[in-house]
C-alpha cells in the first residue's frame, strides 16, 4: 500500500515549456487534490475532482490543466510553464466526509 | 472569499505547553484540522473536530472550538523538540476533504 505517489519529485523547466506532474493513489478514494505551497502563503487549492470524470477549479487554477480519467490517478498539466509557477506542489486523496486527506511527498517545481 | 488565519511563529521550551490559534470565516465548515509538515516533507493530519464539538482530546493534543468567535485552537502538552514543525489549521470547504481551505501556518520552533 504505497499511498499517495507523486513525480517527478524534483524539476526545472525553461519558461513556456510544458509538463505533467503525476498523481497516483491506492486506496480507492474518490476525492483527489492538487496544492501549490509558496513561502508566508499557506497552501492553496489548484484542481480537485471528487470522482472519476469530474473534476473543478480551487483557488489558483489559472495556468494548470487536469483530468481525471481513472479512480487512481490526477495528473496535473502546466500548458506553458511561467516563472510564478515555481512552488512545490501536493497532490492529496481522501474518501470524502471526515476522513483523512492523505498527502503525497510533494514535487519542487522550480521555473527559470 | 473563505479565509483561514493563524500566527506566523511560536517559540516554546521543551517541556511548556503550546497553544496554536486559528481563526476561520466559513460558518458552514463541518470539520476544522490541524495538520503537522516537517522539513521537507509532505502534511500529515494531527487531529480534527467536528463542528458540534467544543473540545476533543488525544493524548498531548488538546483542540478547542469556540464556534460562535470561529476560533480554533491545538493545545500540545510536555511539548517536545520532536513537535518543531509547521502547523497548519483547514476547514473542510463546503465539508469535504476534497477541498481544503489552509491557514499560511504556524512555525512551531522548541528550545531546549
Amino acid at each position: 500500500n504505497a499511498g499517495v505517489t507523486q513525480t517527478p519529485k524534483f524539476q526545472v523547466l525553461k519558461t513556456g515549456q510544458s509538463m505533467t506532474l503525476q498523481c497516483a493513489q491506492d486506496m480507492n478514494h474518490e476525492y483527489m487534490s492538487w496544492y501549490r505551497q509558496d513561502p508566508g502563503m499557506g497552501l492553496r487549492l489548484i484542481h480537485y475532482s471528487v470522482g472519476a470524470g469530474i473534476t473543478d477549479q480551487g483557488e489558483v487554477p489559472n495556468g494548470y490543466n487536469v483530468s481525471r480519467s481513472t479512480t487512481e490517478d490526477f495528473p496535473l498539466r502546466l500548458l506553458s510553464a511561467a516563472p510564478s509557477q515555481t512552488s512545490v506542489y501536493f497532490c492529496a486523496s481522501s474518501s470524502g466526509g471526515e476522513t483523512e486527506a492523505f498527502f503525497g511527498q510533494g514535487t519542487r517545481l522550480t521555473v527559470v | 472569499g473563505e479565509d483561514v488565519e493563524q500566527s506566523l511563529f511560536l517559540s516554546v521550551r521543551e517541556g511548556d505547553s503550546s497553544v496554536i490559534n486559528c481563526t476561520y470565516t466559513d460558518s458552514s465548515s463541518t470539520y476544522l484540522y490541524w495538520y503537522k509538515q516537517e522539513p521537507g516533507a509532505g502534511l500529515q493530519l494531527l487531529t480534527y473536530i467536528f463542528s458540534n464539538m467544543d473540545m476533543k482530546q488525544d493524548q498531548r493534543l488538546t483542540v478547542l472550538l469556540n464556534k460562535k468567535d470561529k476560533h480554533l485552537s491545538l493545545r500540545i502538552a510536555d511539548t517536545q523538540t520532536g513537535d518543531s514543525a509547521i502547523y497548519f489549521c483547514a476547514e473542510a470547504y463546503g465539508g469535504s476533504q476534497g477541498n481544503l481551505i489552509f491557514g499560511k501556518g504556524t512555525k512551531l520552533s522548541v528550545k531546549p
